[in-house]
């Protein structure tokens, strides 16, 4: 898997709680992704990073937030935990220039009650 | 708002039968069009991978078939094998130059079941 770890693995929170995920590389990757699986939705972005400190929203980012303060990790918080937000959350990574596949981590699975 | 567009959402096959899966996106920014395949409990992984220079890319059983001008693309998979039973994502990457540099976008995903 590149790499790529995902902590933690599988997480029950309540609702209106904040949860933080994250996720670590060891591939020094610039591009780091955090995405959403959700049945018949496939893939949705929620955030991504293209250097520390840099950062932008993807197509589901409300209720989201991210941070990348070095390299390797990269955080996404859910402010107040909704029960849609109820979903498998998968970190991936690109490499800078050349080589563009993106490597993902095993996934969390957020279950929100 | 979906950029990229699966279609089938499910589709059947018997065993040693062609399986095609179609992609269309929006934005004519995306310069990188890859494949991933998904097993349950797995993240994805890089099947193929295409650039919009290329009309077509063949590795093994796995084709892309890449129309620029009707910005569209598809997969095919050859002689199909119950091996090949998976969740199929299409995808696209934003280029230099474009406000989605970078931005990986994905479609919503095919499942596929090769029968015996």
């Amino acid at each position: 898997d590149a790499g790529i770890t995902q902590s933690p693995r599988h997480k029950v929170t309540e609702t209106g709680t904040p949860v933080t995920l994250r996720c670590h590389q060891t591939e020094n990757h610039r591009y780091m992704y955090w995405y959403r699986q959700d049945p018949g939705h496939g893939l949705r972005l929620i955030h991504y990073s293209y250097g520390v400190k840099d950062t932008d929203k993807g197509e589901v980012s409300d209720g989201y937030s991210v941070s990348r303060s070095k390299t390797e990790d990269f955080l996404l918080t859910l402010e107040s935990a909704t029960s849609s937000q109820t979903s498998v959350y998968f970190c991936a990574t690109i490499s800078q220039g050349g080589n563009t596949e993106a490597f993902f981590g095993q996934g969390t699975r957020l279950t929100v009650v | 708002q979906q950029q990229v567009k699966q279609s089938p959402q499910s589709l059947i096959v018997q065993k040693g039968g062609i399986s095609i899966i179609n992609c269309a996106y929006e934005n004519t920014a995306f310069d990188y069009f890859p494949w991933y395949q998904q097993f349950p409990g797995k993240g994805p992984a890089l099947l193929i991978a295409i650039r919009p220079d290329v009309s077509e890319k063949k590795e093994g059983r796995f084709t892309i078939s890449f129309n620029k001008s009707a910005k569209q693309f598809s997969l095919h998979i050859m002689d199909s094998q119950p091996g090949d039973s998976a969740t199929y994502f299409c995808a696209a990457l934003g280029g230099a130059g474009g406000t989605s540099y970078g931005k990986l976008t994905f479609g919503q995903g095919t499942i596929l079941t090769v029968h015996p």
